[in-house]
């Protein structure tokens, strides 16, 4: 079966430095892939998906993605990170379908001033 | 682009009664439509996955009597919690799908059940 890594629980950075955030799956094959954000109590919003292509991703607010196969990551950038993006980051993975999927365990990024 | 609505956004409901939560996708017909469940502070868990017209189909550990599914039409998916006991309080996401293969899905705003 297949399963997401996101090794960083809690990540805190200050406004204005770059971010990454870790995401490793496991599967024999090239998965799809998303990040996902969610704020306090709120649903979720798609940041980026991979299906193909070119492995560097770019999504909404500024961040990008690459899909590194030969590390089977997925890891989330941003090069300058505001207040509001202090949030709780998803990683999922989809095989055969890309409806159906199976989450990290999130990280959960605080930015301070 | 997509639009997944999710009703009520919160309910309070007493221990022993039934809830019902909906999903509906507005502007396309959503063929296959997921249940997610999520714990505070913890990541979303997949409960199920309803194909319209059919019998929804539960991941081990879920109580399908408990959680009951129905996908009657292809535009709406409902979830009802039966005898909802305190420990069925969380965080419940929908999401829906054309079902096409490369096809992704789109995520309602969720559903705060608390039980009292």
């Amino acid at each position: 079966a297949q399963s997401v890594t996101q090794p960083d629980i809690h990540i805190t950075v200050s406004e204005g430095a770059s971010l990454e955030l870790r995401c490793n799956y496991s599967y024999g094959a090239t998965p799809y892939l998303f990040w996902y954000v969610q704020s306090p109590g709120q649903g979720l919003q798609l940041l980026l998906k991979y299906f193909s292509g070119d492995t560097l991703v770019q999504g909404i607010k500024g961040f990008e993605a690459e899909f590194k196969r030969s590390q089977s990551s997925f890891n989330l950038r941003k090069p300058s990170v505001h207040w509001s993006d202090a949030a709780e980051y998803f990683c999922a993975v989809s095989t055969g379908t890309a409806s159906k999927l199976t989450f990290g365990t999130g990280t959960r990024l605080q930015v301070t001033l | 682009g997509a639009v997944v609505s999710q009703h009520p956004s919160w309910v309070i409901c007493k221990s022993g009664t039934s809830v019902k939560i909906e999903c509906r996708s507005l502007d396309f017909q959503a063929t296959t439509m997921f249940w997610y469940r999520q714990f505070p502070k913890q990541s979303l868990m997949l409960m199920a996955t309803s194909n319209e017209g059919s019998k929804a189909t539960y991941e081990q550990g879920v109580e399908k009597d408990k959680f009951l599914i129905n996908h009657a039409s292809l535009t709406l998916s409902t979830l009802t919690v039966t005898s909802a006991h305190p420990e069925d309080s969380s965080f419940y996401i929908c999401s829906a799908s054309q079902g096409d293969a490369g096809t992704e899905a789109f995520f309602g705003q969720g559903t705060r059940l608390t039980v009292v």
